[in-house]
């Protein structure tokens, strides 16, 4: 009964090629994030995705960008892959209406090879 | 622009005694929450314990409390009678108002001894 669910959980990929990640959340939540952890365990925001808005962390490449079919699902999609891009990437969903704590995912590590 | 900082790269607690882990952030906003979590092994990212800026009350969560002081924008994570179990990254949180993002901390890696 997974409320914050990513799949893959591990991916390995050859730089150059394009690559999704998906997230579901199953808590009513009304916005979604993604989110970057480096090899430092450094987190750093990229997306905030709700029905109304998509807020952008300026600093994400372009390459980088989220798809939201539905409130309850928001996927990552990376083009061109570099070696800096790896990391682990976590999705989490919130509650506007209420700022308690956030969900996360589990997290996807991301190798690029 | 916001920032979280968390001075102690790794600390160091025996096993049923009490730990202190330091945040401070820096913020032009007077309402908004703060949040630590736990990141075990496990990379699962868990909530600890969240506070509210408006509200004066240090939140406390079980042996998890905080010592939250406004003025110096600074915000503590103690934990009591450490366990083993409480050995992970543990991350301190600043929660934005405008897209309701979070801002985190370094990390501390607490260490418990057995």
């Amino acid at each position: 009964d997974t409320a914050v669910s990513q799949t893959p959980k591990y991916l390995v990929t050859q730089m150059g090629n394009d690559k999704s990640i998906k997230c579901e959340q199953n808590l009513g939540h009304d916005t979604m994030y993604w989110y970057k952890q480096d090899s430092k365990k450094f987190l750093k925001i990229m997306f905030s995705y709700n029905n109304k808005e998509l807020i952008i962390n300026e600093t994400v490449p372009n390459r980088f960008s989220p798809k939201s079919p539905d409130k309850a699902h928001l996927n990552l999609h990376i083009n061109s892959l570099e070696l800096g891009d790896s990391a682990v990437y976590f999705c989490a969903s919130s509650s506007g209406r209420a700022p308690t704590g956030y969900t996360f995912g589990s997290g996807t590590r991301l190798t690029v090879v | 622009a916001q920032t979280v900082t968390q001075s102690q790269p790794e600390m160091s607690v025996q096993e049923a005694e009490t730990v202190t882990l330091s945040c401070t952030y820096d913020t032009s906003e007077s309402d908004y929450y703060l949040f630590w979590y736990k990141q075990p092994p496990s990379r699962q990212m868990i909530l600890v314990i969240r506070q509210e800026a408006y509200k004066q009350q240090n939140a406390t969560e079980n042996r998890f409390s905080v010592n939250f002081q406004k003025a110096a924008k600074s915000f503590s994570l103690k934990i009591s009678d450490s366990q083993l179990g409480d050995a992970a990254m543990y991350f301190c949180a600043y929660r934005h108002n405008a897209g309701n993002m979070l801002t985190f901390g370094g990390g501390t890696r607490l260490m418990v001894k057995p």
